[in-house]
């Protein structure tokens, strides 16, 4: 069965300093994989998806990027983190087959103080 | 533009209590797909149901039903004698057919089930 793994589960870093989540998928080959952020006030919103290795497309410009260096994993990441970026990361992956829906991680919550 | 709506931000219920939390979507698209998740205190959205637009049918699972209308844009969720383990945030989603995942998601909806 597939599984979905994303780490850490809890991060508090000072701003300025770089930023790196990892999610990585098993039990599937060449999925779709998704970052979303969850963000008080501003509900679940999609940062990045990427259909393949290397092709990473972003909906929402801003202080992170994020990289696909293997099919099964997806790497989001900062340089320098600022007080707004503070959230609840969400890596999901995803097939287009009914039923299915959009599998997501445990998520990971960042606090930038 | 796409837009999910649930007026409901917080529900209180009594457990065995019946409780429906509405969702009311917009978009332009005529393929689309509408899907249910609970994300329950420790943090993960866990999927629920995925419609597609050409499917009417209302869906029951267990305690769960889920009733969509085209016609009122609505695709609505039925918990049936709700138990404690319900407790949960509930948020409803939208992705259009020509997008890659990009779910456009409610405010979500907090049910507290009190014993």
């Amino acid at each position: 069965s597939q599984t979905i793994h994303q780490w850490p589960a809890t991060l508090v870093q000072p701003v300025g300093s770089p930023l790196s989540l990892e999610c990585t998928v098993e039990g599937t080959s060449n999925p779709n994989l998704y970052w979303y952020r969850q963000a008080a006030g501003r509900g679940l919103q999609l940062l990045f998806y990427s259909v393949g290795i290397g092709q990473i497309s972003s909906e929402v410009p801003q202080n992170l990027s994020a990289s696909r260096p293997q099919d099964r994993q997806f790497i989001l990441s900062s340089k320098k983190l600022l007080l707004s970026d503070s959230g609840f990361y969400l890596c999901a992956w995803g097939v287009n087959r009914a039923p299915y829906g959009y599998t997501f991680g445990s998520g990971t919550r960042l606090t930038v103080v | 533009a796409q837009k999910v709506t649930q007026a409901q931000t917080e529900i209180s219920v009594v457990e065995k209590e019946d409780v429906t939390l509405d969702c009311v979507y917009e978009t332009r698209d005529t393929t689309y797909y509408l899907f249910w998740y609970k994300q329950p205190p420790s943090g993960e959205l866990v999927f629920l149901i995925r419609r597609n637009s050409f499917d009417e049918q209302n869906e029951i699972s267990g305690r769960y039903s889920w009733n969509f209308q085209k016609s009122t844009s609505s695709f609505n969720f039925t918990i049936t004698a709700s138990q404690v383990v319900d407790s949960a945030v509930y948020f409803c989603a939208l992705e259009d057919g020509g997008s890659q995942g990009n779910l456009i998601f409610g405010k979500g909806t907090k049910l507290s089930v009190k014993p």
